[in-house]
């Protein structure tokens, strides 16, 4: 397998224009994190899924921000507008969700609103 | 939130001293994973302690889950170039085992 696949890798945007990052993660498994990565809060859990279904959102910082899942292969987080202080590493985990299993990150977007 | 507060922030090294880093709850883990992060890189999983007490191993890595299951520290012994990066405890919950990360402490080894 491939690994949890992120793109794209880098995204510079203006402030106001909508950005969206997208997810590839590990085939059969079952849950799907999204992450966000800054110096000031370190690695903080955005929302997660569990088979495509959108289980807890309460990480997510404000409404411009959005995440879909339409089928087990594929997620979207959406940020619309996007403004400066979003300016952040964001990865997308996978994992069985079991006892004693561990999450497997993507490469990560490295997303620059200015 | 329960926090995950993890010490110290930063440490540099000379090559082949050793380092720790620990990590410190105020409440009862019921585990606690540990994960690497390589400059520009993304975490990577290196292991789950589950049970008081419990020491695991990993060739120089040795990882300590402590008794009452409220601190953890992962040791390195003779540090390599090859250890560079930022080490990060997490407390794995609820059903999907979503994490949260504790601040990490980012390794520099110094040749």
């Amino acid at each position: 397998d491939a690994g949890v696949i992120q793109s794209p890798r880098h995204e510079v945007t203006e402030m106001g224009q909508e950005v969206t990052l997208r997810c590839k993660p590990i085939s059969g498994h079952d849950y799907l994190f999204w992450y966000r990565q800054t110096m000031m809060r370190g690695l903080e859990l955005l929302i997660y899924f569990n088979n495509n279904v959108p289980i807890d959102d309460s990480g997510m910082p404000e409404d411009r921000f959005s995440a879909k899942m339409p089928n087990a292969s594929f997620s979207t987080l959406k940020i619309q507008p996007s403004e400066p202080r979003d300016s952040a590493v964001y990865f997308c985990a996978s994992s069985l969700g079991q006892k004693n299993t561990e999450a497997f990150f993507g490469q990560g977007t490295r997303l620059t609103v200015v | 939130g329960q926090q995950v507060m993890q010490i110290p922030q930063y440490q540099h090294v000379q090559e082949g001293e050793d380092f720790t880093t620990y990590c410190n709850s105020s409440t009862t883990l019921s585990n606690i994973q540990w994960y690497k992060q390589r400059p520009g890189g993304h975490p990577v999983f290196l292991i789950q302690l589950v049970k008081s007490g419990e020491v695991k191993k990993q060739k120089r890595l040795t990882f300590q889950f402590g008794e009452a299951k409220k601190n953890s520290s992962l040791h390195i012994t003779a540090t390599q170039t090859t250890d560079v990066g930022t080490y990060f405890c997490a407390r794995a919950s609820g059903s999907a085992r979503q994490l949260t990360f504790g601040s990490g402490t980012q390794l520099t080894v110094l040749p």
